[in-house]
């Protein structure tokens, strides 16, 4: 079955470590895209990738990095730099502009 | 900046009621509109999309989108305690991103 995957469900960061968060997509979907959820905040948009080899800083960039060199990958790296990391991480992508996210089942990053 | 407003809720319908969902945007340029229902520690799942003027129905959800007004609905009917969860409203932003608002949370109570 299509759908895609995020990996692992928890995960555990000391202060200082760069962690890297992994979503994959068997979908055939040509944008990904990378969230980040909070307590009462709402949904906002850390990066988003429209196409291979390209992506887009969304609202709250800072701190993270990612990658796009396949269409199928779309690894988050949240960064020493990102103080407060401790969130709900959602991946989706969609068929394209204009069309709903299929999300994965999320991953939980605490700092410890 | 864009916006989606929701009223946090709690929404607290009995059993069998018509639950109504409320959301506003603030581009009058938006053209695709979403719902999405995440269940307490899960993940959003997409329950109905809507991109014209009018009403759009599936099952016992119900999808209203007023262009003019800058406001999209969603109802409920025979609502379930299965049906409480958290709905998201989202809406198409101007990089081709979805702009989510924050949520308004269902209490169905049997």
């Amino acid at each position: 079955d299509g759908g895609i995957t995020q990996s692992p469900k928890y995960l555990f960061r000391k202060e200082g470590q760069n962690v890297t968060l992994s979503c994959e997509q068997n979908l055939n979907h040509d944008a990904m895209y990378w969230y980040r959820q909070d307590p009462g905040q709402g949904l906002r948009l850390i990066y988003y990738s429209q196409i291979v080899n390209d992506f887009q800083k969304g609202d709250i960039a800072e701190g993270y990095s990612v990658s796009r060199e396949k269409k199928e990958s779309f690894p988050l790296t949240v960064t020493s730099a990102q103080k407060n990391p401790t969130a709900f991480y959602l991946c989706a992508s969609s068929i394209g502009t204009g069309n709903g996210y299929t999300f994965g089942s999320g991953t939980r990053l605490t700092v410890v | 900046q864009k916006e989606v407003e929701q009223n946090s809720g709690p929404l607290s319908v009995p059993e069998g009621a018509i639950a109504s969902l409320n959301c506003t945007y603030s581009d009058r340029g938006s053209q695709s509109f979403f719902w999405y229902r995440q269940y307490s520690g899960k993940s959003p799942e997409l329950i109905m999309s809507i991109y014209s003027n009018g009403d759009k129905e599936d099952g016992r959800f119900t999808a209203q989108l007023n262009k003019a007004s800058q406001y999209v609905s969603l109802l409920i009917r025979d609502s379930q305690p299965s049906d409480s969860a958290t709905y998201l409203c989202a809406v198409d932003g101007s990089q081709g991103n979805l702009i989510f608002g924050k949520g308004t949370k269902l209490s169905v109570k049997p």
